[in-house]
């Protein structure tokens, strides 16, 4: 019963196919965020929504791009996957901006992408 | 651009131990977050802290809030396997249309029996 699922859980895809991860979460929360762990970068912004249909670019927008038709859905596109996008992707979702207060960001369990 | 650098990288120490993580900036916060995560899970917020010199104890976690609002640190005492993990800090960017966390790039915990 969690309440931020992301899919899939793996993945290896070849250079240059497009890619698309989802976040569902069932909290009904405004804010929904892409993040990418890499080793010695930690997490870093990629795409966030403040809404439906309202998104914005992080830090490391380059080569993604990003949906967001529904409150529960926020999917992430890598348009033509690089190696470089092999990451851990983690979505997360707050009720308020930047997750302060409380509860803070909840995140998902990530997505692990390998491009080859 | 806001900044969160956290030290040391890498902590190993033995049970029973005690600890500290620090994560500092040169730019001023309105609150700080810190967040625990596990090999193949997401982060997971501990605490939030939001005045200068603030001070939340989290059963044997202390973290503190310093009073310029530039920097945090994370004590535990007595620290037991279960502690092992990645302690992140997170920090408010007003950048973009809306705010949002950025990270400090971790401080990996190891706790050995």
């Amino acid at each position: 019963d969690a309440g931020i699922t992301q899919s899939p859980r793996h993945k290896v895809t070849e250079t240059g196919t497009p890619v698309t991860l989802r976040c569902h979460q069932t909290e009904n929360h405004r804010y929904m965020y892409w993040y990418r762990q890499d080793p010695g970068h930690g997490l870093r912004l990629i795409h966030y929504s403040y809404g439906v249909k309202d998104t914005d670019k992080g830090e490391v927008s380059d080569g993604y791009s990003v949906s967001r038709s529904k409150t529960e859905d926020f999917l992430l596109t890598l348009e033509s996957a690089t190696s470089s996008q092999t990451s851990v992707y983690f979505c997360a979702i707050s009720d308020i901006p930047g997750g302060v207060g409380y509860y803070g960001y909840t995140f998902g369990s990530g997505t692990r992408l390998t491009v080859v | 651009t806001q900044l969160l650098e956290q030290s040391p990288q890498f902590l190993s120490i033995q049970e029973g131990e005690n600890l500290t993580v620090y994560c500092n900036s040169s730019s001023v916060f309105s609150s700080l977050q810190w967040y625990r995560q596990e090999p193949g899970e997401g982060p997971v917020l501990l605490v939030t802290v939001v005045t200068g010199g603030e001070v939340k104890k989290l059963k044997r976690l202390t973290f503190q809030f310093g009073d310029a609002r530039k920097d945090s640190s994370l004590h535990i005492t007595a620290a037991q396997p279960g502690d092992t993990g990645l302690y992140l800090c997170a920090g408010m960017n007003y950048g973009g249309s809306q705010g949002n966390l950025i990270f400090g790039k971790g401080t990996k915990l190891s706790v050995k029996p």
